[in-house]
């Protein structure tokens, strides 16, 4: 089966700093993709970041960006400059086969 | 206006009583899923259907049943509510790719 950790349950960072949350997840397949999604308070799940595991390089918009280890089966991101707005629930998912599996999400909060 | 909605946005009800809630989209998606989301564990797959005529359990389906109305609808009804059923509950979309899934804006629901 499937899994997705998350090992940092809640983190606090200064505003503009850089901040990495972890993930790590379990698979036998060679093919899937990994997300970051974001919840703010609004509560609204808003897609982050989408990284193919058949692609090498890591994914990057804008602030944020991916440590993708395949080997490892590692997924951390990467926020850069932090702001206000970043301060949210973080979660890392695994889609296999049309379903997706979240782990239980990192909370972060900017502090100014 | 949203592309994927959900009614209603807040719900209270009573242990025993039947409830549905509801999914619209527009974004002319194919496959429609409901999800539970409760504190420190994430979101888990209640039900997906990838087209009007196919619907599948997720991970806990147990306690819920859904109808495809039509490609843009997808309702999730509780039977008989109890407590433990109280929680945020979301419903998304995705193309037949898959590898994006469009999230409403989330229910919460509260049995008392």
């Amino acid at each position: 089966a499937q899994t997705v950790t998350q090992s940092q349950p809640e983190m606090s960072v200064q505003e503009a700093e850089t901040v990495t949350l972890s993930c790590t997840y379990d698979t036998s397949e060679n093919n899937y993709y990994l997300f970051w999604y974001k919840q703010p308070p609004s509560r609204q799940m808003i897609l982050v970041i989408r990284q193919e595991a058949y692609k090498q390089q890591n994914a990057t918009e804008n602030r944020f960006s991916v440590n993708f280890q395949k080997a490892a089966k590692s997924f951390s991101l990467k926020i850069s400059d932090s702001q206000l707005g970043d301060t949210a629930m973080y979660f890392c998912a695994f889609m296999r086969d049309d379903k997706i599996i979240f782990g239980k999400g990192t909370r972060l909060h900017i502090l100014p | 206006d949203a592309d994927v909605t959900q009614t209603p946005r807040n719900r209270i009800t009573k242990t025993g009583k039947r409830i549905m809630l509801e999914c619209s989209q527009t974004k002319g998606h194919d496959r429609m899923y409901w999800y539970r989301q409760d504190p420190g564990l994430g979101l888990r797959l209640i039900y997906y259907s990838f087209d009007v005529k196919d619907i599948n359990k997720g991970e806990i389906s147990d306690g819920y049943s859904v109808s495809r109305q039509a490609q843009a609808k997808f309702s999730l009804s509780l039977e008989s509510a109890i407590p433990n059923q109280t929680a945020l509950y979301f419903c998304a979309t995705s193309d037949h790719r898959g590898y994006e899934q469009y999230f409403g804006p989330g229910t919460r629901l509260t049995v008392t």
